[in-house]
């Protein structure tokens, strides 16, 4: 996950809200994306946000950009332990692989 | 319908020898990428195809890694005399077409350790 960064862990109660944040170099981007890994399964789109967009809202998930400070964040509202899973945002930049960051493990404890 | 899928799930190497990975993608879908999750690199992209070409293999990370497309559909990563710092989980994803426009569906991975 070169040049985006994310913080690696998170924990917190069920019931509360989740604030997943991520920094990115590159802005040229025309997307930038939300995956969820739980353990032993694989990498599951979670949702995305258009470019020109600041905030998406997808039921309990919220997702705010600031282009100017280059940051995306991912809030889940009502936390639940089945949101328990590793988060990853990613920044094609402009191109048509994905950069990962280095993924923020959720731990929800009842 | 059936998704990304690969093989092995699980394969364990002793270091020198040659590994082939398997991805079969979503029937229909023309791009295909290799990525590899490990501890000390998080996920990074290896190489991706558009068809059987590969426009973008700036991620393959020496020149033991190879990768092929045969038919626009399977795919088979080549890692010829492996190294205990290939051991990490290699995952394949296909789309429709290549482009950030198009989501990526991920397989499971292959968990690969060189002992």
């Amino acid at each position: 996950g070169e040049d985006v960064e994310q913080s690696l862990f998170l924990s917190v109660r069920e019931g509360d809200s989740s604030v997943i944040n991520c920094t990115y170099t590159d802005s040229s981007s025309t997307y930038l994306y939300w995956y969820k890994q739980e353990p032993g399964a694989g990498l599951q789109l979670l949702t995305y946000i258009f470019s020109n967009m600041d905030m998406k809202q997808d039921q309990r998930l919220t997702v705010l950009l600031n282009k100017k400070d280059k940051h995306l964040s991912l809030r889940i509202a009502d936390t639940q332990t089945g949101d328990s899973a590793i988060y990853f945002c990613a920044d094609p930049r402009n191109t048509d692989k994905l950069i990962f960051g280095t993924g923020t493990r959720l731990q929800v404890f009842p | 319908g059936a998704g990304v899928s690969q093989s092995p799930s699980n394969k364990v190497t002793e270091k020198g020898k040659d590994v082939e990975l398997r991805c079969d993608p979503i029937s229909g879908h023309t791009a295909l990428y290799w990525y590899r999750q490990s501890l000390g690199q998080g996920l990074e992209f290896l190489i991706y195809f558009q068809g059987n070409s590969a426009p973008d293999k700036s991620g393959l990370p020496s020149d033991r890694f190879s990768a092929e497309r045969t038919g626009g559909s399977v795919s088979t990563l080549t890692i010829q005399r492996t190294q205990q710092e290939d051991s990490a989980v290699y995952l394949c994803a296909s789309s429709l077409v290549a482009g950030s426009d198009y989501e990526q569906y991920f397989g499971p991975g292959t968990r690969l350790t060189v002992t």
